[in-house]
C-alpha cells in the first residue's frame, strides 16, 4: 500500500518570500503521478501542480515548482513570491498509473502568509 | 461549465436517520469516487466506481453505501449515520483511459451527526 507523509502540520511565510512544503511517499511502483492540491477556506480542492514519475524534469506552474527526487521518494512544493491568496491547506497526493485511480493523500500542511 | 456538484453542502442530522449525499458530474467521466476529510488524516477514499454498475470499496467503506446507475450520478448513502461519520465529504470524478491521474472535485459536503 502507498503512504504519503507531510511532516509539517503548519508553516508560515512572509508575503513576497519563498516557502517550501515537504512531502515524502512510499510505494513499490515505478509508474505513478504526484500532485499538490490547495484547499482554501472555501474548501474547494484545487490542483496546483502535477508530476509524472517517469519525467526527470521538475514540474513548474508560474510561482509554484516542485523538487521531485524519485530515488529518495521526496516531492516538495516551492512557492515563490508568496501572496496572501496562497494561504490555504496544502495536500500532497499520490496515484499509480494503473487502473485503480485511487488518490492517496498526506495529512496536509496549513500555510499562513503574513503581510 | 465543467463541474462536480454535491448536495447538500451542509447537513446536520441525528443518529440513525438515513441520508443521501448526491453527486453529479457533467464531464462524461467514467470514474467517480467519494472521500472523507478529517483533521490530521487528510482525505481518505470511501468508495469508487470505474463505470456504470461497477463499484468497489476504498479504505474506509464501513457505514456507507453507493450506487452507480447512471454515468453522471454517484450518490453516497448513510443508512444509519453515527457521530463518527461527522466529516467533510468530497465527490470526485475523472477519465479512465489515458488518464493522467487528475481528479476533479466537488465543493464538499459538511455533515454533522448528533
Amino acid at each position: 500500500a502507498q503512504t504519503v507523509t507531510q511532516s509539517q502540520p503548519e508553516m508560515s511565510v512572509q508575503e513576497a518570500e519563498t516557502v517550501t512544503l515537504s512531502c515524502t511517499y512510499d510505494t513499490s511502483e515505478s509508474d505513478y503521478y504526484l500532485f499538490w492540491y490547495k484547499q482554501p477556506p472555501s474548501r474547494q480542492m484545487i490542483l496546483v501542480i502535477r508530476q509524472e514519475a517517469y519525467k526527470q524534469q521538475n514540474a513548474t506552474e508560474n510561482r509554484f515548482s516542485v523538487n521531485f527526487q524519485k530515488a529518495a521518494k521526496s516531492f516538495s512544493l516551492k512557492i515563490s513570491d508568496s501572496q496572501l491568496g496562497d494561504a490555504a491547506m496544502y495536500f500532497c497526493a499520490f496515484t499509480s498509473s494503473g487502473s485503480a485511480r485511487q488518490l492517496t493523500f498526506g495529512s496536509g500542511t496549513q500555510l499562513t502568509v503574513l503581510p | 461549465e465543467a463541474q462536480v456538484t454535491q448536495n447538500p453542502r451542509y447537513l446536520i442530522t441525528v443518529t440513525g436517520k438515513k441520508l443521501t449525499v448526491t453527486c453529479s458530474q457533467n464531464m462524461n467521466h467514467e470514474y467517480m469516487s467519494w472521500y472523507r476529510q478529517d483533521p490530521g488524516l487528510g482525505l481518505r477514499q470511501i468508495y469508487y466506481s470505474m463505470n456504470v454498475e461497477v463499484t468497489d470499496k476504498g479504505d474506509v467503506p464501513e457505514g456507507y453505501k453507493v450506487s452507480r446507475k447512471e454515468k453522471r450520478n454517484f450518490p453516497l448513502i448513510l443508512e444509519s449515520p453515527s457521530p463518527n461519520q461527522t466529516s467533510l465529504y468530497f465527490c470526485a470524478s475523472g477519465i479512465n483511459r489515458g488518464h493522467t491521474g487528475e481528479l476533479f472535485f466537488g465543493e464538499g459536503s459538511r455533515l454533522t451527526v448528533l
